[in-house]
C-alpha cells in the first residue's frame, strides 16, 4: 500500500540554522509523484514542490532545496538559514493513480517546524 | 484563474446534530474533488474523493458522507455528529489531466463537536 512517513513530529531550531525535514515513502507504482506542502498557522495548505519519479535531480528554490533519492525512497526538504516565517507544519505527500486523470494524495503526518528568534 | 471556496471557517456543533460543509471551485471544469480531515497528530486523512457528478469514493468508514450535486460543488455531511468528528476539514481539487499535478486546497473548516 502507498504510505508516507515523516518520522520527525516536531523540530525546533534557532533562526539562521539549516534544517532538514525527512520524508520516506512506499509505493508499488513505477511512476509516481511526490509533493511538499507548507501549512502556516492559518491552516491553508500551500504547495511548495512537485517531483516525478523519473526526475532525481535535486532542486533549489531560494533557501529551499529538495533531495530525491529513489534508491532509499526518500524525498527530503532542507531550509537553509531558517527564518521565523518558516515556522509551520510541513507535509510530504505521494500521489496514487486511481483512474486515468484522477489521483489520490497520500499525506504523511507532518513535521512541525519551530524557528526561534 | 482557479479558486476554491470552503465554508464556514469555524463551526461549533453539539453531539447528535447534523453537519453540512460546502466547497465550490471556480475557473475550471470537471475537477477531481477531495475531502480531507486533519486530526491532532494524525496528519491529513483522505475521507472522500469524486471524479464526477454523483460519483463518490469513500476511503474511511465513518459517520460522514459526501455528495457532488454539481460539477464544481462538493458537500460533506453527517446526520448525527460524534465527538470524534471534531477536526480540521479541508476541501481540495485537482485538474483532470494525464499528467499528475498538485492538489489545491481550500482554507479549511475547523469543526468542534461539543
Amino acid at each position: 500500500a502507498q504510505k508516507v512517513t515523516q518520522a520527525q513530529t516536531e523540530i525546533s531550531v534557532v533562526e539562521k540554522e539549516d534544517v532538514t525535514l525527512d520524508c520516506v515513502y512506499e509505493t508499488r507504482d513505477t511512476t509516481y509523484y511526490l509533493f511538499w506542502y507548507k501549512q502556516p498557522p492559518s491552516g491553508e495548505l500551500v504547495f511548495l514542490i512537485r517531483r516525478n519519479s523519473f526526475d532525481e535531480q535535486n532542486e533549489i528554490s531560494g533557501r529551499y532545496s529538495w533531495n530525491f533519492q529513489k534508491s532509499t525512497s526518500s524525498f527530503n526538504f532542507t531550509i537553509t538559514a531558517s527564518q521565523v516565517v518558516d515556522s509551520a507544519v510541513y507535509f510530504c505527500a505521494l500521489s496514487e493513480s486511481v483512474t486515468s486523470g484522477t489521483y489520490k494524495y497520500i499525506f504523511g503526518t507532518g513535521t512541525r517546524l519551530k524557528v526561534l528568534a | 484563474s482557479q479558486t476554491i471556496h470552503q465554508w464556514p471557517a469555524t463551526l461549533v456543533q453539539p453531539v447528535g446534530s447534523p453537519l453540512s460543509l460546502e466547497c465550490t471551485v471556480e475557473g475550471t471544469s470537471n475537477p477531481n474533488l477531495y475531502w480531507y480531515r486533519q486530526a491532532a497528530g494524525r496528519g491529513l486523512q483522505l475521507l472522500f474523493y469524486s471524479v464526477g457528478i454523483g460519483q463518490i469514493s469513500s476511503e474511511v468508514p465513518q459517520n460522514l458522507s459526501a455528495s457532488r450535486p454539481q460539477d464544481r460543488q462538493f458537500i460533506l455531511s453527517s446526520k448525527k455528529l460524534l465527538l470524534s468528528d471534531s477536526g480540521f476539514y479541508l476541501c481540495a481539487w485537482s485538474p483532470r489531466a494525464s499528467m499528475n499535478t498538485e492538489a489545491f486546497f481550500g482554507q479549511g473548516t475547523r469543526l468542534t463537536v461539543v
